[in-house]
């Protein structure tokens, strides 16, 4: 079956501090992940695409075929990074399936 | 461009009652989601449209939820009869196109509380 796991649904570091929010999935072929926040009062929007690779505010992810990982990592966090974060599979380039991640909150504290 | 509108903002109703979600989509984007958001599921599928024909329902709890896309600027998530347990969050989303890697663009979510 087909399945994204966030295994951390709080996660809480200091400022400064680096953060890793983990992604894995279980999806057959070739899947394209991204990942998308939720900040307070505001609409969930794209933060990244594996695809793309590229840094959006500091974050980055990899996409591990092997360990079927994409986490998504910041080296020094910043409080306005407190936020929601999922992890979004899409089973293909041609398919319109994306499912979610049960999200992890995220917190950084002064 | 406002974006996915959406309405109801919020929603509180008794239980037994039909609820009714409403989408618009951005303009231009022929593919529409629904989702649910709860603390304990995250952010959870009900169904999608590609050019207004739902293509993947899969995701819709039971019966007594349905959803309609009767034009390219209109959907609707019906709930008939409302429970408790369908207090959530849902968002509608849209995307240009039903290939490649568009974004979709979320509404600000509509919060259904169920008494």
């Amino acid at each position: 079956a087909q399945r994204v796991t966030q295994p951390e649904k709080l996660l809480s570091v200091f400022k400064g501090a680096p953060v890793e929010l983990k992604c894995n999935y279980s999806y057959s072929g070739s899947p394209e992940l991204f990942w998308y926040v939720q900040y307070s009062r505001q609409r969930l929007q794209l933060l990244l695409r594996h695809i793309s690779r590229e840094s959006i505010k500091g974050f980055t992810a990899d996409l591990n075929k092997g360990e079927t990982s994409f986490h998504l990592k910041k080296p020094f966090a910043q409080e306005e990074d407190s936020a929601m974060y999922y992890c979004a599979p899409r089973r293909s380039y041609n398919n319109n399936d994306m499912r979610f991640g049960a999200g992890t909150r995220l917190t950084v504290k002064p | 461009d406002a974006g996915v509108i959406q309405s109801p903002r919020h929603e509180v109703t008794e239980m037994g009652q039909e609820v009714t979600l409403r989408c618009k989509p951005i303009s231009g984007h022929n593919s529409l989601f629904w989702y649910r958001q709860t603390m304990m599921r995250g952010l959870e599928l009900l169904i999608y449209f590609n050019n207004n024909v739902p293509i993947d329902d899969s995701g819709m709890p039971e019966d007594r939820f349905s959803a309609k896309m009767p034009n390219a600027s209109f959907s609707t998530l019906k709930i008939q009869p409302s429970e408790p347990r369908d207090s959530a969050v849902y968002f509608c989303a849209s995307r240009r196109g039903s290939q490649g890697d568009n974004e979709q663009f979320f509404g600000p979510g509509t919060r259904l509380t169920v008494l």
